[in-house]
């Protein structure tokens, strides 16, 4: 069946570094990608929403200078955190779209913990 | 702007016993979508079970099936003969039949399986 990888599935950096995470879609082609954030114990936080080929469209309160989402191919979206700070923490996941079936795929998620 | 509501944060079901995890939601569309998301440690997002608005009949997925209320906007989660791995974070999602087809998410309530 369909498959969302993210890559690295934890990744811990100096505070002021800048992160990148992978977003890559097996087995079909997702023209549209979601990122999440989620907090320990809280639920799933839509960050933004990118198709491929176009600028991400972020939500109310998301800093798009700080979270650059790239949607390059229908197989590939990433997120960078720039100038990682520890309030940045948190579990990052994506989700990609796959428009034959209208159907969601989420990836595994990446802990992101910043020093 | 569509809202998900879960009142429960937390639920025990004996095994083999059965549970109803309630959830409400608020929109003004017509055409939607509504899913029941599982979350174990491992914090993969599982696809539980999905219910398509304009389906009057209640959707079933083995042990597990929705009471989907339109008119109440209410879709609540029934998990029949409990077993331990159903013990998990369960998530309420909206989404809408239109573009960009965004997830809203419930608070989630935490399922807990006694032996």
């Amino acid at each position: 069946g369909a498959v969302v990888s993210q890559h690295p599935s934890w990744v811990i950096c100096k505070s002021g570094t800048s992160v990148k995470i992978e977003c890559r879609s097996l087995d079909f082609q997702a023209t549209t990608m979601f990122w999440y954030r989620q907090f320990p114990k809280q639920s799933l936080m839509l960050m933004a929403t990118s198709n491929e080929g176009s600028k991400a469209t972020y939500e109310q309160g998301v800093e798009k200078d700080k979270f650059l989402i790239n949607h390059a191919s229908l197989t590939l979206s990433t997120l960078t955190v720039t100038s990682a700070h520890p309030e940045d923490s948190s579990f990052y996941i994506c989700s990609g779209r796959d428009r034959g079936t209208d159907t969601q795929y989420f990836g595994p998620g990446t802990r992101l913990t910043v020093l | 702007a569509q809202t998900v509501t879960q009142s429960q944060p937390e639920m025990s079901v004996q095994e083999a016993e059965t549970v109803t995890l309630s959830c409400t939601y608020d929109t003004s569309e017509s055409d939607y979508y509504l899913f029941w998301y599982k979350q174990p440690p491992s914090r993969q997002m599982i696809l539980v079970i999905r219910q398509e608005a304009y389906k009057q009949q209640n959707a079933t997925e083995n042990r597990f099936s929705v009471n989907f209320q339109k008119a109440a906007k209410s879709f609540s989660l029934k998990i029949s003969d409990s077993q331990l791995g159903d013990a998990a974070m369960y998530f309420c999602a909206y989404r809408s039949a239109l573009y960009p087809y965004k997830y809203i998410f419930g608070t989630g309530t935490r399922l807990k399986v006694l032996a």
